[in-house]
């Protein structure tokens, strides 16, 4: 099946400073990606929907500034999460369909943030 | 929005026993059924889905049925092994391909 790809897939950082995490589709061209956040034994919450050339488009509750979204090419979106506090600290997991195929959602393998 | 609920939270069964989750959704325009998988710490993955044109579907000892009327659909295991222990989450597509989780059911397989 396809492949999705995520990186870093686990990243420590200090209180205040923003961190990038990629996602990418290795073998398919995805015009829409999705981000996920999960907490521990909780589901998947959608945060946005990245868009390839377009801007993102977040969930209701979700601040667009703290989450920047980037979707530049057809296999990349990028979130970056700025000025990173302890409750940002989650499971951030992508996804992206394949729309010249199944439009089945592949999931990316997930990045684990911990903010101290 | 839509809203999906799953039922248990747990579930414990002996292996070699069957199990049943089960799932309301609340957009009656949703026509997509997944339902996932997931070990700690991994990605979910997608272990059989439905389209609301379909009443049931079967894939060897995973079986899923859907009623549109009721807004339900339920996710059944037979012949359960201690694989089959993990999180599953149902989920429901309303448009755009979002896709609306519940809120998992945590499945144990007694040996």
């Amino acid at each position: 099946g396809a492949v999705v790809s995520q990186h870093p897939s686990r990243v420590i950082c200090k209180s205040g400073t923003s961190v990038k995490i990629e996602c990418r589709s290795l073998d398919f061209q995805a015009t829409t990606m999705f981000w996920y956040r999960q907490f521990p034994k909780q589901s998947l919450m959608l945060m946005a929907t990245s868009n390839e050339g377009s801007k993102a488009t977040y969930e209701q509750g979700v601040e667009k500034d703290k989450f920047l979204i980037n979707h530049a090419s057809l296999t990349l979106s990028t979130l970056t999460v700025t000025s990173a506090h302890p409750e940002d600290s989650s499971f951030y997991i992508c996804s992206a369909i394949d729309t010249t195929g199944s439009y089945e959602q592949y999931f990316g393998p997930g990045t684990r943030l911990t903010v101290t | 929005g839509e809203n999906v609920e799953q039922h248990p939270s747990t579930l414990s069964v002996q292996e070699g026993d069957s199990a049943v989750i089960k799932c309301t959704y609340s957009d009656s325009a949703s026509n997509y059924f997944p339902w996932y998988k997931q070990e700690l710490g991994k990605r979910p993955q997608l272990i059989i889905d439905i389209r609301s044109n379909v009443g049931e579907k079967k894939d060897q000892r995973i079986a899923v049925t859907l009623n549109k009327t009721a807004k339900h659909f339920s996710l059944h295991i037979t012949e359960t092994q201690p694989e089959d222990s993990a999180v599953y989450f149902c989920a429901s597509e309303f448009g755009n391909e979002k896709l609306t989780f519940g809120t998992g059911t945590r499945l144990t397989i007694i040996p």
